[in-house]
């Protein structure tokens, strides 16, 4: 199965700084098939971004995703205390469908 | 857009079965595939498998083979999924997911498994 790793594990930024996230996978992907979610605390995660840089439905455009073959890339510029959250990658290129373990996102 | 409701929590025995429910409101129902993921306490997600209602196919993934069923039923609109042969280490978060690209997520189902 493809693994996905993300890096850092745990981001501490202050308000209005740019976080950057990566997922690297253990084979080329297409980016059709690459998402990004968030979950907050206590809630279920939401879809972010879709076709490794399509944003879904709602979402700021202060979220953007790039990469290609196995390095993507979710950035959040200008961030806000609202974006505190763990934010995962996933693939549905092959099944399994599988998840990086998350970047966690402190807010200084 | 759709709301997806599962059902609520749930508290097992070891060696006994859980079966979880996701309706879905809203939107059109049987033609988008809905998928099952748990998430282990302080832990990333697994996927479980997945099932397109209008056309009956299952997908399951290889760990969970044997012990998951994913079933719909389109007259209520409603998804399930039931593991078998719970341990302990199926304590989790349950959660029913849509489309391709999981973009609506149920509320999510705890399911703990303790003797």
């Amino acid at each position: 199965e493809v693994v996905l790793t993300q890096s850092p594990g745990t981001l501490s930024l202050s308000p209005g700084e740019r976080a950057t996230l990566s997922c690297r996978a253990s084979q080329s992907l297409s980016s059709s098939f690459l998402a990004w979610y968030q979950q907050k605390r206590g809630q279920a995660p939401r879809l972010l971004l879709y076709a490794a840089s399509t944003r879904a439905t709602g979402v700021p455009d202060r979220f953007s995703g790039s990469g290609s073959g196995t390095d993507f890339t979710l950035t959040i510029t200008r961030l806000e205390p609202e974006d505190c959250a763990v934010y995962y990658c996933q693939q549905h290129d092959t099944s399994p469908r599988t998840f990086g373990q998350g970047t966690k996102v402190e807010i200084k | 857009q759709v709301h997806l409701l599962q059902s609520g929590a749930e508290v097992k025995r070891p060696g006994s079965s859980v079966k979880v429910s996701c309706k879905a409101f809203g939107d059109s129902f049987s033609s988008y595939t809905y998928s099952w993921v748990r998430q282990a306490p302080g832990q990333g997600f697994e996927w479980m498998g997945e099932i397109v209602p209008i056309f009956g196919t299952v997908k399951y993934a290889q760990k969970f083979q044997g012990r998951v069923t994913i079933t719909a039923d389109e007259s209520t609109r409603t998804a399930y999924m039931e593991l078998g042969s719970l341990r302990s280490e199926d304590t989790a978060v349950l959660f029913c997911a849509r489309g391709m690209n999981l973009d609506s997520w149920g509320q999510g189902t705890l399911v703990t498994v303790s003797s």
